[in-house]
Order: C-alpha cells, then sequence, then structure tokens
C-alpha cells in the first residue's frame, strides 16, 4: 500500500528564512508528484506539479524536487514571508488517476 | 481560481439521516473527485468520476454513493449518516486523470453528523 509521509508535522521559521519540506513515499511507480497549499478553513491550491521523468519544477520562491529512486521529494521555499504560513501537502499520483497525499506540514513564518 | 462551488458549505445531521453534497464546475472538466480530510488521516479519496454517468470507488466508498447526470454537476450521498463520516468534504476537478493532471479543490463542505 502506498503511503506518503511527510516531515516534519509543524515548522516555525522567522522572517526571511530559507526552508525545506520533506515528502517521502513507499511505492516508486508513481505518475506524477504534487505540492498544494492549504489556508485554514480553504480547499487546497496547487503549486506544482512534477512528472515523474522529471527531477524539478519551480514557481516563483518555491522550487520542488523528486527523486523517485528513493522515494523522496522536497520543497524548497526562498525568502519566507508571513503570507507563506499554511499547510503544505504533497501528493503522489498514478496512472490509474488516483492521488495519494500526505498529513501535511503546517508552516508558520513569524515577522 | 477554478470555478467550483460546494453547497451547502456547513451542515450538522443526525445520525441515520440521509445527507447529498452538491459539487458543480464551470470549467468543463471531464474528471471530478469527492475526498474527505480528517486530522490524522490526511485527504481520502471516496468516489470519482470520469464523465456523465461513469464513476468508480476510491479508497474510502463504503457507506458513500455518487451520482453525476450533468458534466458540471457530482453529488455525493450519505445514504443513512454516521459519527464517523462527520468530517470536511472536498470536491476536486481535473482536465484528466488525477495522476497526470493538476486538480482543483473546491472550499470544502463542513460535515457534522450528531
Amino acid at each position: 500500500k502506498q503511503e506518503v509521509t511527510q516531515i516534519p508535522a509543524a515548522l516555525s521559521v522567522p522572517e526571511g528564512e530559507n526552508l525545506v519540506l520533506n515528502c517521502s513515499f513507499t511505492d516508486s511507480a508513481i505518475y506524477n508528484l504534487q505540492w498544494f497549499r492549504q489556508d485554514p478553513g480553504k480547499g487546497l491550491t496547487s503549486l506544482l506539479l512534477i512528472q515523474s521523468s522529471q527531477r524539478e519544477q519551480t514557481s516563483g520562491r518555491l522550487n520542488a524536487s523528486l527523486d523517485k529512486s528513493s522515494g523522496r521529494s522536497t520543497l524548497y521555499i526562498a525568502a519566507s514571508q508571513p503570507g507563506d504560513s499554511a499547510t503544505y501537502l504533497c501528493a503522489v499520483g498514478f496512472n490509474t488517476g488516483k492521488l495519494i497525499f500526505g498529513q501535511g506540514t503546517t508552516l508558520q513564518v513569524k515577522p | 481560481d477554478a470555478g467550483i462551488t460546494q453547497s451547502p458549505r456547513h451542515k450538522v445531521t443526525e445520525t441515520g439521516t440521509p445527507v447529498t453534497l452538491r459539487c458543480h464546475q464551470t470549467e468543463n472538466h471531464r474528471y471530478m473527485y469527492w475526498y474527505r480530510q480528517d486530522p490524522g488521516h490526511g485527504l481520502r479519496l471516496i468516489h470519482y468520476s470520469y464523465g456523465v454517468k461513469d464513476t468508480d470507488k476510491g479508497e474510502v466508498s463504503d457507506g458513500y454513493s455518487v451520482s453525476r447526470s450533468k458534466t458540471e454537476d457530482f453529488l455525493l450521498t450519505l445514504e443513512s449518516a454516521t459519527s464517523s463520516q462527520t468530517s470536511v468534504y472536498f470536491c476536486a476537478i481535473s482536465e484528466g486523470l488525477a495522476g497526470a493532471y493538476t486538480q482543483y479543490f473546491g472550499p470544502g463542505t463542513r460535515l457534522t453528523v450528531l
């Protein structure tokens, strides 16, 4: 059974720090990996999607990497801001059309 | 934001009563999904649809049924609600299979079963 784990569960950093969120998965036969952001009481917003053939994707201050062989992905956030405070979820996708989500990392960026 | 609405946004009901949640999209996407989100379990897929009248089960489908009679609407029904179905329910859509395409999520429905 595919399992997706995100560590740490919570993280608090001062504004301006660069930080890394981690995601690991047990089955390397994934189709892609996606990172989402969820604000309290809201739905999920897609941040980045990495196809299985890719090693990284970038959007603004965000960079996501994927290492299928080791079952790991990282989300790098540069120069963090208080507005980045949210829960970040990773999800692995399969060619069956299903996504398996991790439980998320809750990030707090303090001014 | 993708044009996805969910109704109702909040509902409190009693054990044993039927409940229907509605997801409506204006994007004409083929795929629609229902998830539930619970502390300690994250997001789990209940059912999904790959076209009008075409649906399939997810990992936690017991106690739930779905219907899709129009491209834009996907209904989730709890035939006889139980307290274990207290959760936040999210609808999502995608142009193609979720494994290959970005999913867009609705704002969620908070359901409490007393």
